[in-house]
Order: structure tokens, then C-alpha cells, then sequence
């Protein structure tokens, strides 16, 4: 069965600092894959989608790779700020529209 | 624009009570809304996706007696745990979608079950 793994549970990064999350799969090649952020006792939101033939994907500060060989999708977040603390999640599309979630990445920026 | 809005927010009730969570896109038409649990520390787990106009299709291991869902129209999806017990205590969110290839799904904010 498919597998994803995002390489850390929590991540503590100094402001200013670019902060990178990977997120792996295994037995699978999603047509796409999506980036949420999910904070506190919220619904995750949704930052970026990434289609199988893009290999990167910027908004604002953030920016997303997708290599399809690898099966890795690797999340930036460019000039950190305490606001950008939350939990990250990478998501891959299955059929029917369907997302598989991974654990997510809990990241705090100090300032 | 794309707004999903779930209703109610936290919820602490008896056991044995039966229990309807709203699902609501805003300012688009849902074709398809999913229901998602999440305990603590953990990630989002797929318990159904909802269908407008047709039965829900469950994930492998949900009770769908237990988990009632209608989705009567393109806006609005319910989820009702009936007979909930304390081990359905959980973090419950809502998402939709519009139609069309490469859409992301939306969420709702979650909904807290808390069963005494």
C-alpha cells in the first residue's frame, strides 16, 4: 500500500531562516500533490498544489518542488516569521479525488 | 472564495446521544465533500466521501450505521454519529471540493466531539 512519510515531526527554526520540509512516498504516483497548513484545533488550509509534470510551484514565500523519480516533494518557507508556526501537511491525490494525508511537520520559528 | 463552513464547533454530550455535524461550501457548488477524524498528534484519517444525490462511500473499517452522511445538496453534507460513545470522541472535518480535475479540497474548521 502507498506510504508517506515527512522526514521530521517538528521542526524549530531561527526568523528569517528558510525552512524545508520533505515529504516521501512510496508506491504510488499521485497526479498531483497539495501542501496545507493546519493550526490548533483548526481545519487544515490549503497553500499549494503541485501536478506530477510541474517541478516547482511558488506563492509569496513559499515554494514547493514535486520530483516524480525520487518521489519527493520537498516545502519552503523563505523568510521565516513567527507567524508562519503551525503544523504542515503533504497530502497525495488518489483516484476519486480522494487525498492521503502524512503525519505533518510542526514547525516554530523563534524569534 | 472558497469557504467551507462546519457547524457546530465543539459538542460534549452523553453517551448513547446521537450527533449531527453541518457541512457547508459558501461560495461554490461541492460535488463532493469528505468527512475526516483526527485524534491528537495524528494526521487526518478519510472516513467517507459524500456524494450529491448518491449513497456515501465509505473507507475500509467504517461503520457506515454508525456514521450516517446525506448530501442532499451541492452545498451541504451532515454527518451524524449515532449512539456515540466515548471511544468517538474525536476531531471531525469536513472538506469539499469543486468539480473539475486539479481542484483542492477546502476544509471546515473541524468540529470537537467530546462523548461523556
Amino acid at each position: 500500500s502507498q506510504k508517506i512519510e515527512q522526514n521530521s515531526e517538528a521542526l524549530n527554526i531561527q526568523e528569517g531562516k528558510t525552512a524545508t520540509l520533505t515529504c516521501n512516498y512510496t508506491n504510488y504516483s499521485p497526479a498531483y500533490l497539495q501542501w496545507y497548513r493546519q493550526d490548533p484545533g483548526r481545519g487544515p488550509v490549503f497553500l499549494l498544489l503541485i501536478r506530477e509534470n510541474e517541478k516547482e510551484k511558488r506563492k509569496e514565500r513559499l515554494k514547493v518542488t514535486f520530483d516524480t523519480t525520487l518521489k519527493q516533494s520537498l516545502f519552503h518557507i523563505t523568510a521565516s516569521q513567527p507567524a508562519d508556526s503551525a503544523t504542515y501537511l503533504c497530502a497525495l491525490d488518489m483516484r476519486d479525488y480522494k487525498l492521503s494525508f502524512g503525519a505533518g511537520t510542526t514547525v516554530t520559528v523563534r524569534a | 472564495g472558497a469557504v467551507v463552513s462546519q457547524h457546530p464547533s465543539w459538542v460534549i454530550c452523553k453517551s448513547g446521544t446521537s450527533v449531527k455535524i453541518e457541512c457547508r461550501s459558501l461560495d461554490f457548488q461541492a460535488t463532493t465533500m469528505f468527512w475526516y477524524r483526527q485524534f491528537p498528534k495524528q494526521s487526518l484519517m478519510l472516513m467517507a466521501t459524500s456524494n450529491e444525490g448518491s449513497k456515501a462511500t465509505y473507507e475500509q473499517g467504517v461503520e457506515k450505521d454508525k456514521f450516517l452522511i446525506n448530501h442532499a445538496s451541492l452545498t451541504l453534507s451532515t454527518l451524524t454519529v449515532t449512539s456515540a460513545h466515548p471511544e468517538d470522541s474525536s476531531f471531525y472535518i469536513c472538506s469539499a471540493r469543486e468539480s473539475g480535475a486539479n481542484h483542492p479540497q477546502h476544509f471546515g474548521d473541524g468540529t470537537r466531539l467530546s462523548i461523556l
